[in-house]
């Protein structure tokens, strides 16, 4: 099994409401990562997890929470966005975060638009 | 960071090598060269990597110059499922060169196959 599942795969919301974005892998990966990506612009990163602890915050705005309840599932806790937010919000993994030529893997993403 | 720079777009004949160069003049030592690529609407692909040698996989080669400045990805018979945005990375190290994170991407070439 060499898939990262995502879920939803779309999600709209309003900018009062409280909703989550999930991922998991059963690779056996123990770094998983957020990217964000806006239209016709580059993946760009978010968070990392490294053996479920927060290891990079990309200076990410409070508004998005993220959370690695165990080794194969990551969470993203979305409250308050603004419409600015709209985005492919992608997950990956990869065997570790510090393993020199590790490739990652990547979801599909979940695209979200915030009205 | 090391920067890279790729032309946007591409455009190449089904049934033809397609070439891919990427420049990465500011490379250092132990810097890695990594190729992705992103098939529309869906997330980012690993393709290859290599540090200084020519790198062969099912998917691709890479070629990296004697000098690490610049690379080539080579699609050696390129087909319309090919079309997509390839990403070349220099995934960073740390200072003292134990261990690597972030994979940052840049703007990509479109690359078109035509019929």
């Amino acid at each position: 099994d060499t898939e990262v599942t995502q879920t939803p795969k779309h999600l709209v919301m309003g900018m009062t409401n409280k909703k989550s974005l999930k991922c998991e892998q059963h690779m056996g990966h123990r770094a998983m990562y957020w990217y964000k990506q806006k239209a016709k612009k580059p993946p760009e990163l978010m968070f990392v997890y490294s053996y479920e602890k927060l290891s990079i915050n990309e200076s990410v705005p409070s508004r998005f929470s993220p959370e690695c309840p165990n080794s194969s599932l990551l969470n993203l806790h979305l409250h308050a966005l603004q419409p600015e937010d709209s985005a492919l919000y992608l997950c990956a993994s990869s065997r570790t975060q510090w393993e020199r030529g590790g490739e990652l893997f990547f979801g599909e993403g979940s695209r979200l638009t915030v009205l | 960071d090391a920067k890279t720079t790729q032309p946007p777009s591409m455009d190449c004949a089904e049934g033809r090598a397609a070439n891919l160069p990427c420049n990465h003049s500011t490379i250092s030592g132990n810097e890695y060269v990594y190729w992705y690529r992103q098939i529309h609407s869906q997330g980012p692909q690993y393709i290859i990597h290599g540090l200084k040698n020519n790198e062969t996989n099912e998917m691709a080669s890479l070629i990296i110059t004697e000098d690490r400045k610049s690379s080539t990805l080579i699609l050696p018979h390129a087909t319309l499922r090919d079309t997509a945005v390839y990403y070349c990375i220099v995934r960073e190290r740390n200072a003292g060169g134990t261990s690597y994170g972030k994979l940052t991407f840049g703007q990509g070439t479109i690359l078109t196959v035509h019929p």
